[in-house]
C-alpha cells in the first residue's frame, strides 16, 4: 500500500522569508500523482500545486515551488515570500493513475505552518 | 457557483444511534469521496465512488455506509457500529482524469453526547 510521511508536525517561518515543507512517500508504481493541499483555520481544502510523476520539471504556482525527486520519493513544498495569509495546515497527498476502481488520494499527517510577523 | 455543499456544519450523535452526513455537489463530478479527518492522523479514506449505483470501501470503511442514487449525491451514515465516531468529516468530488484534483466540502463536525 502506498504511504505518505511528512516528518515535520510543525514549522513556523518569518513573514516574508522562504521556508521547505518535507514529504516523502512509497510506492510500487511508476505512474502517479502527488498534491499539497493547504488547509487553514476554516478547514476548507485548498489545492496549492500538484505534480505529475512523469514530468520532470518541478511544477510551480506563483509563490509555491516543489523538489520532486523521484528516486528519492521526496515531494517538498518552498514556500517563498511567506504571508500571513500562509498560515494554515499542509497536507501532501498521494493518487494512483485513474483507472477505474482504483482512483484515490492518500494523505499525510500535515505540517502545521505559522508565520510569525 | 459550482461546488460541494455538506450538511450540517456541526452534528451530534446519542450512544446507539445512526446518523446521516449529506453531501451534494452541481460540478456534474462522476467520482466522490468521503475523509475522516482526526486530529494528528490526516485524512483517511472512507468510501469513494466514480460511478452512479457503485461504491467502494476505502481504508476505514467499518461502521460507515454509503448510497450513490443520483450523480450530484453521496450521503455517509455513520452506524451504531461506528464506536468512535467524533471527527470532522470531508466529502469530495472529481472528474475522472489522469490528474484531476479534489474539490472539497466545507466539512461537518461529528460529535457524540
Amino acid at each position: 500500500a502506498q504511504t505518505v510521511t511528512q516528518s515535520q508536525p510543525e514549522m513556523s517561518v518569518q513573514e516574508a522569508e522562504t521556508v521547505t515543507l518535507s514529504c516523502t512517500y512509497d510506492t510500487s508504481e511508476s505512474d502517479y500523482y502527488l498534491f499539497w493541499y493547504k488547509q487553514p483555520p476554516s478547514r476548507q481544502m485548498i489545492l496549492v500545486i500538484r505534480q505529475e510523476a512523469y514530468k520532470q520539471q518541478n511544477a510551480t504556482e506563483n509563490r509555491f515551488s516543489v523538489n520532486f525527486q523521484k528516486a528519492a520519493k521526496s515531494f517538498s513544498l518552498k514556500i517563498s515570500d511567506s504571508q500571513l495569509g500562509d498560515a494554515a495546515m499542509y497536507f501532501c497527498a498521494y493518487r494512483t493513475p485513474a483507472n477505474f476502481g482504483n482512483e484515490k488520494l492518500t494523505f499525510g499527517t500535515g505540517t502545521r505552518l505559522t508565520i510569525i510577523p | 457557483d459550482g461546488g460541494i455543499t455538506q450538511s450540517p456544519k456541526y452534528l451530534f450523535r446519542k450512544e446507539g444511534q445512526n446518523v446521516t452526513l449529506s453531501c451534494e455537489q452541481n460540478l456534474n463530478h462522476d467520482a466522490m469521496y468521503w475523509y475522516r479527518q482526526d486530529p494528528g492522523q490526516g485524512l483517511r479514506l472512507i468510501y469513494y465512488s466514480q460511478i452512479v449505483n457503485d461504491f467502494q470501501k476505502g481504508d476505514i470503511a467499518e461502521g460507515y455506509s454509503v448510497s450513490r442514487e443520483k450523480k450530484e449525491s453521496f450521503p455517509l451514515t455513520v452506524t451504531s457500529a461506528q464506536k468512535n465516531p467524533t471527527a470532522f468529516y470531508l466529502c469530495a468530488s472529481s472528474i475522472q482524469g489522469r490528474n484531476e484534483k479534489l474539490f472539497f466540502g466545507s466539512g461537518t463536525q461529528l460529535s457524540v453526547l
